[in-house]
């Protein structure tokens, strides 16, 4: 399958810093990227849907202030985690489709490895 | 939006025996619904996925089904064994304004299976 590689895996900041993220497609282009949030033992909470050139949507409950997403290539999201707090602490996985929806059909969305963030 | 709904959440089978997880979804418009199995501190796998335009798939002791009408669609192991175990997730592609797509998860099922 194709390779989505995020970065970094871990990492820890202070309170009040911003901390971002990256989710990169290897070998193809992603049209759309997913950013997600995952709880210990808990289910993949959808953030955010980038689209290539586009704003991105949020979903409802999540601040699109303190969660920047910028998705400026074909092959490169950002997510930013603003003024990190303590409770922002978690596991956070992107994840990247090839293709719109439309011309080819929906396909598989590809996982990076997921980023723990840790907010001291 | 979509709604995902997935049970049980915790489901424990001796080895050799069957698993089954059922989805159901609230938008009629998704048409494609993958499975995904994530490993501790691993990250999400595609395993088997169908496309509304078939009822049922079948990949080795992997399968599939899925029922328009009802909106539902169940994940079948077969012949389990301690290596199944892990957390799966079933997915809906629902259809945004934009006429982009996103997956919507359901909450996920925790498959224990003992030797």
């Amino acid at each position: 399958g194709a390779v989505v590689s995020q970065h970094p895996s871990r990492v820890i900041c202070k309170s009040g810093t911003s901390v971002k993220i990256e989710c990169r497609s290897l070998d193809f282009q992603a049209t759309t990227m997913f950013w997600y949030r995952q709880f210990p033992k808990k289910s993949l909470m959808l953030m955010a849907t980038s689209n290539e050139g586009s704003k991105a949507t949020y979903e409802q409950g999540v601040e699109k202030d303190k969660f920047l997403i910028n998705h400026a290539s074909l092959t490169l999201s950002t997510l930013t985690v603003t003024s990190a707090h303590p409770e922002d602490s978690s596991f956070y996985i992107c994840s990247a489709r090839e293709s719109l929806s439309g011309r080819r059909g929906d396909t598989e969305a590809f996982f990076g490895q997921g980023t723990r963030l840790t907010v001291v | 939006g979509e709604n995902v709904e997935q049970h049980p959440s915790t489901l424990s089978v001796q080895e050799g025996d069957s698993a089954v997880i059922k989805c159901t979804y609230s938008d009629s418009a998704s048409n494609y619904f993958p499975w995904y199995k994530q490993e501790l501190g691993k990250r999400p796998q595609l395993i088997i996925d169908i496309r509304s335009n078939v009822g049922e798939k079948k990949d080795q002791r992997i399968a599939v089904t899925l029922n328009k009408t009802a909106k539902h669609f169940s994940l079948h192991i077969t012949e389990t064994q301690p290596e199944d175990s892990a957390v799966y997730f079933c997915a809906a592609t629902y259809r945004m304004n934009s006429g982009y797509s996103t997956l919507t998860f359901g909450k996920g099922t925790m498959l224990l299976v003992s030797p």
